[in-house]
């Protein structure tokens, strides 16, 4: 069984501070998406990543993918409490058959004023 | 633009109750998907559908049954309800693998 290991499970922070949220596995994945779900709604794709250590920058978030293609990392910088939700990763296995994706447990993030 | 639509967003069952949600697209998507979505244990994927009259068991499939009879519709149905089922459940889509999947905003489901 594939299996994608999020930490910290759960991060309560001032508005503000650095904090890097990460996703780790044994296995290798063909890509590496992570979401953003708020309360109530369902997830929304935050970015993709395909190549093993590429780096994704979309303002103040950065998105690396390991060099093995195993891992990632999320890093806020300067977080603000419009960054508060559920962030998730989800891999691409590449023994992939019909577009499965593997998730994450999830990382709750809560940015306070 | 709708996206993909769930429905019913809440429902509230009995023990042993039949149920059927539904998920639409309006995006010609080819993949369609269920999910269940538990506290600490992220998404986990019930069915899964590669196109219109496909269907495939995903990582927690007993006790679910699904069909794609349309492209733009995957019904996901409880024979018999659990409250081990009670859950929020998630349909996604995607054009292919292995592209972004977009979600609905869910059915909250009890079961008592």
């Amino acid at each position: 069984t594939q299996l994608l290991e999020q930490s910290p499970q759960f991060l309560s922070i001032q508005e503000g501070e650095n904090l890097t949220v990460y996703c780790n596995s044994s296995s290798v994945f063909s890509s590496l998406q992570w979401y953003r779900q708020e309360p109530g709604e369902g997830p929304v794709l935050l970015v993709t990543v395909v190549t093993g250590g590429e780096v994704k920058k979309l303002k103040r978030l950065t998105f690396q993918f390991g060099d093995a293609r195993k891992d990632s990392s999320l890093h806020i910088t300067a977080a603000q409490p419009g960054d508060t939700g559920l962030y998730l990763c989800a891999g691409d296995s590449v023994q992939n058959q019909g577009g499965k994706l593997i998730f994450g447990q999830g990382t709750e993030l809560s940015v306070k004023p | 633009n709708a996206g993909v639509t769930q429905t019913p967003k809440f429902r509230v069952l009995k023990t042993g109750q039949s149920m059927t949600l539904l998920c639409a697209q309006d995006m010609n998507h080819e993949y369609m998907y269920w999910y269940r979505q538990d506290p600490g244990m992220g998404l986990r994927l019930i069915h899964y559908s590669v196109g219109e009259g496909t269907t495939a068991k995903g990582e927690v499939p007993d006790g679910y049954n699904v069909s794609r009879l349309k492209k733009q519709n995957f019904l996901l149905g409880l024979e018999s309800a659990a409250p081990s089922q009670t859950s929020v459940y998630f349909c996604a889509s995607s054009y292919r693998s292995p592209q972004p999947q977009h979600f609905g905003d869910g059915t909250r489901l009890s079961i008592l």
